[in-house]
């Protein structure tokens, strides 16, 4: 499978501990996007890299939110100290074009939180 | 920055009938405008897009409209068939108010098309 990959599918955690995600994208694309996914909602944005540079931060991404891109390949998102409400899904997507081009989506990452 | 409406929440149609999502959008400098379907348990998908110089597009059964006056924007789907069944995202293409442009998603229509 050639698309967006995402691992881990799923994670439960107890609140305050850290979690890592990651994306692996199209590999010729140099954009890469994460958002979050509640439930009854649509995707929003968190933030977006081109190639290895994180160009922009969604107000949504609080500072116990990280994410790197290092080599312009794979991304990790991190966060640190898990609160109840950052449960949701986290879906990966990358690009050729930005964001007036099709994005295509990884299955996503689901986090619980307990 | 953009903010997407996206009306009805839920939809459900016979198998056969025509079925309308009507979204709208607030930053005038909105220039593309894609459709995505998510299957139950799956990752969102493109179906149709269309930008802002153009007022209609078609593909098959499926069928987008956009009056950029109105700042609003429809996805038509003619006989529908139960594989139509999902959740579908409208999304817009606008400023982020932190410098660049990304995609805002409305909050989804389920739509349900019963056999």
């Amino acid at each position: 499978d050639t698309g967006v990959s995402q691992n881990p599918r799923h994670k439960i955690t107890k609140r305050g501990q850290n979690v890592t995600f990651r994306c692996d994208p199209i590999s010729e694309h140099n954009r890469l996007y994460w958002y979050r996914q509640t439930l009854g909602q649509g995707p929003e944005f968190l933030t977006y890299f081109q190639n290895e540079a994180q160009l922009e931060k969604s107000r949504l991404l609080s500072d116990r939110f990280s994410a790197e891109r290092p080599k312009g390949s794979f991304s990790t998102l991190e966060i640190q100290r898990t609160e109840q409400g950052d449960s949701a899904m986290y879906l990966c997507a990358s690009s050729l074009t930005g964001a007036t081009g099709e994005l295509f989506f990884g299955e996503g990452s689901r986090l619980t939180v307990l | 920055g953009e903010n997407v409406e996206q009306h009805p929440s839920t939809l459900s149609v016979q198998e056969g009938d025509s079925a309308v999502i009507k979204c709208t959008y607030s930053d005038s400098a909105s220039n593309y405008f894609p459709w995505y379907k998510q299957e139950l348990g799956k990752r969102p998908q493109l179906i149709i897009d269309i930008r802002s110089n153009v007022g209609e597009k078609k593909d098959q059964r499926i069928a987008v409209t956009l009056n950029k006056t109105a700042k609003h924007f429809s996805l038509h789907i003619t006989e529908t068939q139960p594989e139509d069944s999902a959740v579908y995202f409208c999304a817009a293409t606008g400023y982020s108010g932190a410098g660049s442009y990304q995609l805002t998603f409305g909050k989804g229509t389920k739509l349900s098309v019963i056999p």
